[in-house]
């Protein structure tokens, strides 16, 4: 089966621009989720869809973070506008009801400069 | 609340020795146990995981993990380090079986040596 997808790998904006990170989850996986890892911390939970519904969101840093899962298929995290300390790895991951093995996809590297 | 501490940001052992990446862990509820490891440019991938089964975890590439309720660790381990070892290695806990929310440690980078 195909893995979780991120696009892109890399992006590098400025400050007070607007980027749009996806994730694209193993077909079928209703729960999707999306961590971030700020250079030197440790990864930390930013939200949990499942299907199209918000579960958990208490992770969210601030209102310019802003999460959508269209149809329960693929997500998108818009962060706008960005900040400097918005910079670090962001990560998707997706699994099916019941399965505490997630399948993490590789990351979308994001630097605000 | 749920936490991860790792010990040891950086370990280094020579090839064929033992490999031992120390977590312990803060829960109140009974917790389900993680280690993942992030090979250069690449995602997440599960190594091993604990869920009220077996105490002793086997996982993957050679790896297995002891859960000590006791001394509330999660330790793991590999008899010989092998070169395609070397990565950076995450312990983390959850809590729930509905949310399944990830609560990680800093992170462990493991090097081997030739």
């Amino acid at each position: 089966e195909a893995g979780v997808t991120q696009f892109p790998s890399h992006s590098v904006i400025e400050k007070g621009q607007t980027v749009t990170l996806r994730c694209d989850p193993i077909s079928g996986h209703d729960n999707l989720y999306w961590y971030r890892r700020v250079m030197g911390k440790e990864i930390k939970f930013l939200l949990h869809f499942v299907k199209e519904s918000k579960q958990d969101e208490s992770g969210m840093p601030n209102n310019r973070f802003l999460a959508e899962r269209t149809g329960g298929t693929y997500s998108t995290l818009k962060v706008q506008p960005a900040e400097l300390e918005d910079s670090g790895v962001y990560f998707c991951a997706s699994s099916s009801r019941g399965n505490y093995g997630y399948t993490f996809g590789s990351g979308t590297r994001l630097t605000v400069v | 609340a749920q936490s991860v501490t790792q010990l040891g940001s950086h370990v280094s052992v020579s090839e064929g020795a033992l490999v031992l990446l120390r977590c312990n862990y803060s829960s109140s509820v009974p917790p389900y146990l993680f280690w993942y490891v992030q090979y250069p440019n690449q995602g997440l991938q599960l190594l091993l995981k604990y869920t009220s089964a077996a105490t002793l975890v086997k996982g993957i590439n050679g790896f297995e993990a002891e859960f000590k309720k006791s001394e509330t660790s999660f330790h793991l381990t590999k008899p010989s380090a092998h070169m395609s070892d070397a990565a950076e290695y995450f312990c983390a806990v959850s809590r729930s079986s509905n949310t399944g929310k990830l609560i990680f440690g800093q992170g462990t980078t493991l090097q081997v040596k030739p």
